[in-house]
């Protein structure tokens, strides 16, 4: 158990459709990471925040959203869903978001658009 | 633009050492690690070396850099069944680069 805790464990919706996915980072972490997985395009970096603010930004489409809240936790919007955002969603969260700092990955929310 | 190639299976067995290899295109990355992920599980963070280090070793884990020819390889020495993941080679700079990742099968 890494610490990082991400709701739902599986969701499935239907195109068109939006959808929030939840992170709850260790205990101590201000920096929390978004990633997606999917067979055809591997895992991608999605995006990062510490303490609130956006740090970096990888291969997030414009439909997709995220934000860090106060308490740290971070959530991650996906609207006007296709079939190929079907995929699954990874959260890591590391203490300071730099390239030495351990990044700590939860489970993921496995999403299936129909 | 910036792209991360591994070989997608490999294939050794128990006892013998695996080598993974990887190919990085970006000049610029700072730091490069591998990753591993079991089955069902998120990923693990095995180890990582700075972009001005030639190797760095870690139990039964050694990783060599070769900066000028952008290849990174990861050894795990004496490869048990609990081994048995996906291997995932990752570069950063500002923003992180995964590789497709290795399938690591460990035969008897």
């Amino acid at each position: 158990d890494s610490g990082v805790t991400q709701t739902p464990k599986h969701l499935i919706t239907a195109t068109g459709q939006r959808v929030t996915l939840r992170c709850s980072p260790r205990s101590g972490d201000l920096s929390v990471y978004w990633y997606q997985q999917s067979l055809d395009q591997g895992l991608q970096f999605l995006i990062q925040y510490y303490n609130g603010e956006e740090r970096a930004k990888g291969n997030i489409l414009e439909r997709f959203s995220a934000q860090q809240f106060p308490d740290l936790h971070s959530e991650l919007n996906l609207s006007s869903l296709e079939l190929g955002d079907s995929a699954l969603y990874f959260c890591a969260s590391s203490v300071d978001g730099t390239g030495t700092d351990t990044q700590y990955f939860g489970p993921g929310t496995r999403l299936t658009v129909l | 633009g910036e792209d991360v190639e591994q070989s997608l299976f490999l294939s050794v067995r128990e006892g013998d050492s695996s080598v993974i290899n990887c190919t990085y295109t970006d000049s610029s990355s700072t730091y490069l690690y591998w990753y591993k992920q079991e089955p069902g599980a998120g990923l693990q963070l095995l180890t990582y070396i700075f972009s001005n280090m030639d190797m760095k070793q870690d139990q039964r884990l050694t990783v060599l850099l070769n900066k000028k020819d952008k290849h990174l390889s990861l050894r795990i020495a004496d490869t048990q069944t609990g081994d048995s993941a996906i291997y995932f080679c990752a570069e950063r700079d500002d923003k992180i680069i995964f590789g497709k990742g290795t399938r690591l099968h460990i035969l008897p």
